[in-house]
């Protein structure tokens, strides 16, 4: 089992461009979650995803968006980028169970830089 | 709203001193509290968890007691080794799950030899 796979690791970006980040989640999970960590900070929830809908957000601009593939692997856009979006981007994914869900799985992240 | 303080770091240690790392939670509803370490340019792992007031979570040998009465869910380790050096989070599920998380800043422990 390969665990949750981020791609790419690293990227640079210039000040206004666009960027899609992609995740494949863990083997048998169905919920993506994306993350923000800015440097020396906690990660902050941006949005997830469930059964190719977006079903909770957490308060980020609508520059940033999203989707999930019938196989469960999801996609971050991410448009007009700003130098405030250089941060880690990370992807959890879980299964989802009820309310109470399971273990969210985290892959390594991409490094974005906005220059 | 759902949000949570840690202690502020860094944390430096030798090896094998005491561990602790304060966290505390304001949540509506009943979380389930977590602990994730993140090692240099590593994602998150999951260290430990607890789904209810007084449940106490343990993995390779860390320890943290779901307090609902001081709303606390503070990392312990009896003797820290310097594989241990690596940035903590704590973080609560809100809903009672893991699917959204709300973290706090992070603590980062370095252990010296």
């Amino acid at each position: 089992d390969a665990g949750v796979t981020q791609s790419p690791t690293h990227l640079i970006k210039t000040r206004g461009q666009q960027v899609t980040l992609r995740c494949s989640p863990k083997s048998g999970h169905d919920t993506v979650s994306w993350y923000q960590q800015a440097l020396g900070q906690g990660p902050q929830f941006i949005f997830q995803y469930y059964e190719e809908e977006e079903r909770q957000r957490g308060n980020f601009p609508d520059r940033f968006s999203g989707h999930q593939f019938p196989n469960y692997s999801s996609e971050l856009n991410v448009n007009a980028l700003l130098l405030g979006d250089s941060a880690l981007y990370l992807c959890a994914s879980s299964l989802a169970l009820g309310t109470g869900g399971s273990e969210a799985f985290f892959g390594q992240g991409t490094r974005l830089t906005v220059v | 709203g759902n949000s949570v303080t840690q202690m502020e770091g860094p944390v430096t240690l030798s090896e094998e001193a005491f561990l602790t790392i304060n966290c505390t939670y304001t949540a509506t509803g009943y979380p389930s509290l977590f602990w994730y370490v993140q090692y240099p340019g590593e994602g998150l792992q999951l260290l430990l968890k607890a789904t209810k007031a007084d449940d106490k979570g343990s993995n390779k040998g860390f320890e943290a007691t779901y307090r609902k009465e001081t709303t606390s869910f503070h990392l312990e380790k009896g003797s820290v080794q310097v594989s241990d050096s690596a940035v903590y989070f704590c973080a609560l599920g809100v809903q009672g799950g893991s699917e959204k998380l709300v973290f706090g800043k992070g603590t980062k422990l370095t252990v010296n030899p």
